[in-house]
């Protein structure tokens, strides 16, 4: 069945730092791919998406790129902030497998001042 | 900007009391689901609808029902609540296109004592 693979975490990071969190797939059909960031006590919140090959979604410098070769959607930042410490989800939907969408075990993020 | 709003943030209630968590989404989505967010196990899918009146098993049903009498509200019920349900609740919706997106809302966080 699909399933999303990401990086063990947790992250931490020192403010300014390059972030890269790795997320991989395996789908039946053509899926959709999404990150979610879920702050402390909050739900999950959409971050960006792509439905395409080839196809970079990006939000609040906040970027990744539909990777179809590699079936591969890597979450990157190039200057994290403090604020963006939180649990990162990468997820994908896929249409061929039913109307469910398959979510990453998360990856958290700790950002150091 | 899209809305799932969860009735309860906290809720505190006895074993063997029966719990009933209400959502209501306002984007006039076909499909609504419910997950369990654990430390350690990610989200797993408890139940979901494609419509009114329709109910389709997650991964773990047991212990649980739904209710969907209106497009806009998907209610989980537990029927006697025990302590390993104690947990984050989360509800979702989404359109029944091919390239959707699924909206969270805040959670609920549910304490059986």
């Amino acid at each position: 069945g699909d399933s999303v693979t990401q990086m063990e975490g947790p992250v931490t990071l020192s403010e300014e730092a390059f972030l890269t969190i790795n997320c991989t797939y395996t789908a039946t059909g053509y899926p959709s791919l999404f990150w979610y960031v879920q702050y402390p006590g909050e739900g999950l919140q959409l971050l960006l998406k792509a439905t395409k090959a080839d196809d970079k979604g990006s939000n609040k410098g906040f970027e990744a790129t539909y990777r179809k070769e590699t079936t591969s959607f890597h979450l990157e930042k190039g200057s994290v902030q403090v604020s963006d410490s939180a649990v990162y989800f990468c997820a994908l939907y896929d249409w061929s497998y039913g109307q469910n969408f398959v979510f990453g075990p998360g990856t958290r993020l700790s950002v150091l001042p | 900007d899209v809305k799932v709003t969860q009735s309860s943030r906290y809720l505190v209630k006895r074993t063997g009391e029966k719990v009933f968590l209400e959502c209501v989404q306002d984007m006039d989505h076909e499909n609504m689901f419910w997950y369990r967010q654990d430390p350690g196990l990610g989200l797993r899918l408890i139940y979901f609808s494609y419509d009114v009146k329709m109910k389709e098993k997650g991964d773990i049903p047991e212990g649980y029902s739904v209710s969907r009498e209106k497009k806009e509200r998907f209610s989980l019920i537990l029927e006697s609540a025990s302590t390993n349900q104690t947990s984050m609740y989360l509800c979702a919706s989404s359109s029944g296109t091919a390239r959707n997106t699924i909206y969270f809302g805040e959670g609920s966080w549910l304490t059986v004592v």
